[in-house]
């Protein structure tokens, strides 16, 4: 079936440790993104990327890397400068900009 | 600036009974627009799109949203509410280029016997 795959569902890491969140896409899909949701807040964009070796940075990027070396994967790494990194985080690809997103299950990252 | 507002954080509404939840939008032309739904836990779901034409639109799960531009707004309708409609609800909205989309901060939606 295609679809969007994050890994882990559930991820508890130490403060100051660094952390890769995966997402992985079979849709043939161009564009992936990465959010942020906490609650009463909605869902914040970190870092997006259209083509494949190329990404640009969202709203809420400091703190943050990405990759995106092949088409259907997207990490997401969650440094040790990012100062509240628990929350729970959505991956989602489209085939181009001004389309719908398709979303994946989502990772809940924990800092202790 | 392009936003998408919804003005509702929390609604409950009585098994049964309809329900409307209101999404805005600020933009200078008309944007795409879509409304999801989010289980406790879960990714967000599709529920249905506008992009242009018919401004009343149907989605998944008896849903149907209106495209109102005098208003600027894309609220989201269903009749009859039933239990598993709980969830959180969120509009977003497409602008222009190649920007990704932008949500609103989404409406809680409880459903109550």
């Amino acid at each position: 079936d295609g679809g969007i795959t994050q890994s882990p569902k559930y991820l508890f890491r130490k403060e100051g440790q660094n952390v890769t969140l995966s997402c992985e896409q079979n849709l043939n899909h161009d564009a992936m993104y990465w959010y942020r949701q906490d609650p009463g807040q909605g869902l914040r964009l970190i870092y997006y990327s259209q083509i494949v070796n190329d990404f640009q940075k969202g709203d809420i990027a400091e703190g943050y890397s990405v990759s995106r070396e092949k088409k259907e994967s997207f990490p997401l790494t969650v440094t040790s400068a990012q100062k509240n990194p628990t929350a729970f985080y959505l991956c989602a690809s489209s085939t181009r900009a001004l389309t719908e997103a398709f979303f994946g299950q989502g990772t809940r990252l924990t800092v202790v | 600036a392009q936003s998408v507002t919804q003005p509702d954080i929390h609604i409950t509404v009585s098994e049964g009974a309809s329900l409307e939840l209101r999404c805005n939008y600020s933009y200078g032309a008309t944007p795409y627009l879509f409304w999801y739904v989010q289980s406790p836990g879960q990714g967000l779901q599709l529920l249905l799109k506008y992009f242009s034409g018919d401004t009343l639109v149907q989605g998944i799960k008896g849903f149907e949203a209106e495209f109102k531009r005098s208003q600027s707004s894309f609220n989201l309708r269903k009749p009859s509410v039933h239990w598993s409609d709980a969830a959180e609800y969120f509009c977003a909205g497409a602008f222009s280029g190649n920007t990704p989309l932008v949500f609103g901060k989404g409406t809680r939606l409880s459903v109550i016997a």
